[in-house]
């Protein structure tokens, strides 16, 4: 059972246009969320995260947001680099939980 | 700052021999450890995770075992290797709950 899913394997964006990339989740009991850049033959950079008590955080070009109803988080990166092109991941855990879930990532290729 | 050494970057092992992979933290104190697995084309997939000295918790049953013989290190091991434990695996470390995890740069295991 993928508690969280990444339906989108891939997504090319033109350099200076807005990047979305998109989440959804299962379990209701996740309550905190994060978003990881990973490049070939790397370990995840962590890029961003958010807690259920918000709707929205903001970290330079990367913003998340947060829908709890729907169960779906998302990144916007703005203005969209070429070296923003790697697969990211989504990944969430209950509260006071130390095991994160992952999605299956979804590879960003930023056209010049 | 802190920082998280693996090694080797990459192995061959012929099928039913044994491993051991190893992982340190420098730059702080009591973390959280982690080993994953990235499978080709699939998520992260937690192995193991230990919240102190000689306390592990395991996610799935398999083939490998993990031990925390020091505080900031943290051995992934197995006697008999499998075909099905190739892939690519990643120590990640934490502070404690509801703070992002951080990633080595992992290590691409092929079995033969």
């Amino acid at each position: 059972d993928q508690q969280v899913k990444q339906n989108s394997p891939s997504l090319s964006v033109q350099e200076g246009r807005i990047s979305i990339l998109n989440c959804d989740y299962t379990n209701s009991m996740f309550d905190y969320f994060l978003w990881y850049k990973k490049y070939p033959a790397e370990g995840p950079t962590f890029l961003i995260s958010i807690s259920s008590i918000k709707d929205k955080n903001e970290d330079g070009r990367f913003t998340v947001f947060l829908n709890k109803s729907a169960k779906h988080l998302s990144l916007h990166i703005v203005p969209s680099q070429p070296g923003d092109s790697a697969v990211y991941f989504c990944a969430a855990s209950p509260f006071g939980n130390e095991k994160l879930t992952f999605g299956t990532g979804t590879r960003l290729t930023i056209i010049p | 700052s802190q920082t998280i050494h693996q090694w080797p970057a990459t192995l061959v092992q012929p099928v039913g021999s044994p491993l051991s992979l190893e992982c340190t933290v420098e730059g702080t104190s009591n973390p959280n450890l982690y080993w994953y697995r990235q499978a080709a084309g699939r998520g992260l997939q937690l192995l193991f995770y230990s919240v102190g000295i000689g306390q592990i918790s395991s996610e799935v049953p398999q083939n490998l075992s993990a031990s925390r013989p020091q505080d900031r290190q943290f051995i992934l091991s197995s006697k008999k290797l499998l075909l099905s434990d190739s892939g690519f695996y990643l120590c990640a470390w934490n502070r404690g709950t509801n703070q992002p995890q951080h990633f080595g740069d992992g290590t691409r295991l092929s079995i033969l």
